[in-house]
């Protein structure tokens, strides 16, 4: 079993949709919880970074962290072509510099 | 502020050679750590520098080596290059090792080994 497990999708969503993206994870020592966005031949965009459980807001996304169920998840609220890209969820057990270990990442395309 | 670095950005190699990618962390960090992406395998963590210092180590074998400089810029190394090796290599620096800042990636050098 993947310490990390992510949906490789594709997903694809009309503009506007409310888009969910999860993870799993094997490993409760985990603390650190990060989404990152790559777009096409890009690095990876830090989007949210959360620690320990529950939930942040910002913006149009929310992540929630439920360690008791080692699930993540990346809401999308009105969903935008611009949100059109790679979205990898990613972990770490301390902060930092510590290495992360990343889902595969779930490619998501949002149709005008 | 600039954003981390990395340069080349895309480089054409063949079997048997070796190849130095070089990287820039965001002014004022002191960590760089490096990655390979392929479609295959997704990101994997290769080593992470802190104070010209390798802290930690992936499962790569030693043809993947690193370094980092005193004003914390990084270069890594492959060598005897393998068609295997083709991936994305990604940068990514950090402020701190003990914080609960967490990293920030560069755009990548996309390396094909032919």
């Amino acid at each position: 079993q993947k310490e990390v497990e992510q949906d490789p999708g594709p997903l694809s969503v009309p503009e506007g949709a409310i888009v969910s993206l999860n993870c799993t994870y094997s490993n409760s020592a985990f603390q650190y919880f990060m989404w990152y966005r790559q777009y096409s031949r890009k690095g990876p965009e830090l989007l949210m970074y959360t620690y320990s459980s529950g939930n942040k807001e910002d913006g149009r996304f929310t992540a929630q962290v439920d360690k008791s169920s080692k699930y993540i998840s990346l809401f999308i609220r009105d969903s935008q072509p611009s949100d059109s890209a790679t979205y990898l969820c990613a972990m770490s057990y301390q902060g930092g510099s510590e290495k992360l270990v990343f889902g595969k990442g779930m490619k998501l395309t949002v149709n005008p | 502020k600039a954003g981390v670095t990395q340069t080349p950005r895309y480089l054409i190699k063949t079997r048997g050679q070796q190849v130095t990618l070089s990287c820039s962390p965001i002014s004022g960090h002191r960590s760089v750590s490096w990655y390979q992406q392929t479609p295959g395998q997704g990101l994997q963590f290769l080593f992470e520098y802190f104070s010209e210092t390798q802290r930690n180590k992936g499962n790569f074998p030693g043809r993947f080596s690193g370094r980092q400089f005193s004003n914390s810029r990084s270069e890594m190394n492959v060598s005897t290059l393998e068609l295997g090796d083709s991936a994305l290599y990604l940068c990514a620096s950090s402020s701190s090792i003990t914080s609960r800042e967490t990293q920030y990636f560069g755009p990548g050098t996309r390396l094909l080994v032919l």
